[in-house]
Order: C-alpha cells, then structure tokens, then sequence
C-alpha cells in the first residue's frame, strides 16, 4: 500500500539548534508533499509544499527538501525557538484531492 | 477573511442524539473536506466535497452523515454514535481542486465526546 511515514515521534533540541525532521514515503511516487504545523487543540496550518522537480523550497526560516532517489523529504527549522515546540506534520495528495497525512513529529525546543 | 469557522468548539452527547457539527468558509473554496483525529494520531480523512458534490467517502460508516447545503457550508450529522467516536472532527477548506496540490485551511475543531 502507498505510504507515508514519519519515523521520529518526538524530537528534543536546544533552542538555536536546526531542527531535521523526515518524511519517507513507500510503493508510490508523489508529484509532491506537504508540511503543516499542528498545536494542541488546534487545525493543522499549512507550512510549505513542494514538487518533486523542485530539490529544495524555502520560506524564513523553514527549508524543506524532496529526495526521490531516497523517497524522502527533509523539514528544518532553522534558529529554533521554544514557539517552534508543535507537532509537525507531513501531506501527500492525490489528483482526486484525497490529501493523507503523516503520523506526524512532536517537535520541543528547550531554552 | 482567511478562517474556516466550526462549531461547536465542545459537544458532549450520548449515543442515542442526533446532533450536527457545522463549518463555514468564506474563501470562496470549492473544495471541503471533513477529518476524524484521535489524539496524538494523525488527521484521518472521512469526506471531501467538490464543487458541492461528496467526491471521497472513506468507508465512514452511515452514522456520520455530510452535508453540503452550499459553497460556503459544510455540515455533519451525528447519529446513534459509540464511545470510540469521541474525537476532534475537522473540517478544511482549499481553493484547489482534484490537481493534488491542494493547501488545506483547517478550522479549530470540534471536541466531540460520546458517553
């Protein structure tokens, strides 16, 4: 079956750091992914999306990256901060606009 | 206006109510979408409308009933529910349609708990 994996559950780093999370996908090739953030209580909000022509998208300070020799996008969070501590989620669509997500990255940035 | 509005917030009802949640758009989205999320699990998609029509039905069993009366709203109903029901029930919104490159917009949720 086509998938969607986030691998790490949580992730703890010191403020400053970049923070790296990663998003495998199996048995199918998506045109493109995308990253939400999610806080308690609260909708997912959209972050970025990026194609699979494109290796690389940024927007401040969040970068992500698609891989598809490793069937992989990459998310950084570059100088985190305690306000970046959510959890992070990555989407796959398809043309029938059925978007699935990830099982998702709890992200804590300590001061 | 850039907010997808639901409510309520908190709804509480026993397995014999009916009840309805509602969601509201002014973005001028063609597409809506409702999603079931468990806690610290992931969205589960239930149902997408497209220009109004139910296009994706997840295998949602027939007491979650949607509604779509217009372009703007989106309703589900609630019926003869069970406990493993109790969720947070989203509800989007996107501007695209069937490209899949849809951006979500979702509201904040219903906190919805069966007893």
């Amino acid at each position: 079956s086509q998938k969607i994996e986030q691998n790490s559950e949580a992730l703890n780093i010191q403020e400053g750091k970049t923070a790296t999370l990663t998003c495998n996908y199996t048995n199918y090739s998506p045109a493109y992914l995308q990253w939400y953030r999610q806080d308690p209580g609260r909708g997912p909000v959209f972050l970025l999306l990026i194609r699979e022509n494109e290796k690389e998208k940024r927007k401040e300070r969040l970068k992500v990256t698609f891989d598809t020799t490793l069937k992989q996008s990459l998310f950084h969070i570059t100088a985190s901060q305690p306000a970046d501590s959510a959890t992070y989620l990555c989407a796959r669509g398809s043309s029938a606009s059925k978007i699935i997500f990830g099982s998702g990255t709890r992200l804590s940035i300590r001061p | 206006d850039t907010e997808v509005t639901q409510t309520p917030k908190h709804l509480v009802m026993g397995m014999t109510n009916k009840k309805s949640l509602k969601c509201e758009q002014h973005m001028g989205h063609r597409a809506m979408y409702w999603y079931k999320q468990k806690a610290k699990k992931p969205p589960e998609l239930m149902f997408v409308y497209s220009y109004e029509k139910l296009s994706i039905n997840e295998s949602v069993p027939s007491r979650f009933s949607p509604e779509c009366p217009n372009s703007s709203l989106l309703n589900l109903h609630l019926h003869a529910l069970q406990p493993e029901d109790s969720a947070l029930y989203l509800c989007a919104s996107s501007e695209e349609v069937g490209t899949g490159e849809e951006k979500l917009f979702f509201g904040s949720g219903t906190q919805l708990s069966v007893l």
